[in-house]
C-alpha cells in the first residue's frame, strides 16, 4: 500500500500555543483524509476528516488544511490544551472503493504543558 | 449500547502457543479490520473483512490467521509462526455507507 509519511514524530507544545502536524501521501487515488487522536491505552477515535473538494476543513480547535497540487493535509490546534495531550494520526483512503482500509502515518506524540 | 468489543485487554502468551483474539461490533458494519501497533510504527493492516466469509491479507499477515463465519465477529489468531507478536491490537470496523471507521479499545499481547 502507498504510505502517508507523518511529522513530526514528538511535539511539545506550551498551553495556549499552535500544534502543527504534517502529512504528505503519494497515491492520487486518495479521496478522504482523517486524523485520529489516541489516549494512552484507548483506541483511536476519528477527530476530523476531510474531502479534497475544501482546501481546508475547522471544528472547534481543530483544522485541517489541505494542498491536493503538493499532496500534503495537516492538522492544527489553536489554543492547545494539556487535555489535548495524545498521538495523532494521519490517514488516507479512496473514499469511493467501499471498504478499502485506511492507510495510517505513524504518529505524532503531542504534549502540552503548561 | 453500540460499539466495538475487544477482548481480553491483557493476554499473555507463552512462546510457541497459539491466540486468539476477541473482536465483536453491534453496529451492523459489513467491514472489519485487524490493525498492529508498535511504538513509533503507526498503525499496520494485519487483515481485513469486507463481509462475510471473506477476508484479504493486509501488509504483515504473516504468523495470523483470522475467520468472518458472522457479520458481528473477526477473531484474530496469533500463531507460533509470529516471531514479534508482542503488540497492541486494535480491531475496527466501517459501514459500506460512511466513510468513518470505529475502533475498539484494544488488546495488549505480551509473550513471556
Amino acid at each position: 500500500q502507498q504510505q502517508v509519511k507523518q511529522s513530526p514524530q514528538s511535539l511539545i507544545v506550551q498551553k495556549g500555543g499552535i500544534s502543527i502536524i504534517n502529512c504528505a501521501y503519494e497515491n492520487t487515488a486518495f479521496d478522504y483524509f482523517p486524523w485520529y487522536q489516541q489516549f494512552p491505552g484507548k483506541g483511536p477515535a476519528l477527530l476530523i476528516a476531510i474531502r479534497p473538494d475544501v482546501s481546508e476543513k475547522k471544528e472547534g480547535r481543530f483544522t485541517i488544511s489541505f494542498n491536493k497540487s503538493a499532496k500534503q493535509f495537516s492538522l492544527h490546534i489553536m489554543d492547545s490544551q494539556p487535555g489535548d495531550s495524545a498521538t495523532y494520526f494521519c490517514a488516507a483512503s479512496p473514499a469511493f472503493s467501499g471498504n478499502t482500509p485506511l492507510v495510517f502515518g505513524k504518529g505524532t506524540r503531542l504534549s502540552v504543558i503548561a | 449500547d453500540g460499539g466495538i468489543t475487544q477482548s481480553p485487554k491483557y493476554l499473555f502468551r507463552k512462546e510457541g502457543q497459539n491466540v486468539t483474539l476477541s473482536c465483536e461490533q453491534n453496529l451492523n458494519h459489513d467491514a472489519m479490520y485487524w490493525y498492529r501497533q508498535d511504538p513509533g510504527q503507526g498503525l499496520r493492516l494485519i487483515y481485513y473483512s469486507q463481509i462475510v466469509n471473506d477476508f484479504q491479507k493486509g501488509d504483515i499477515a504473516e504468523g495470523y490467521s483470522v475467520s468472518r463465519e458472522k457479520k458481528e465477529s473477526f477473531p484474530l489468531t496469533v500463531t507460533s509462526a509470529q516471531k514479534n507478536p508482542t503488540a497492541f491490537y486494535l480491531c475496527a470496523s466501517k459501514s459500506t455507507l460512511n466513510t468513518e471507521a470505529f475502533f475498539g479499545q484494544g488488546t495488549r499481547l505480551t509473550v513471556v
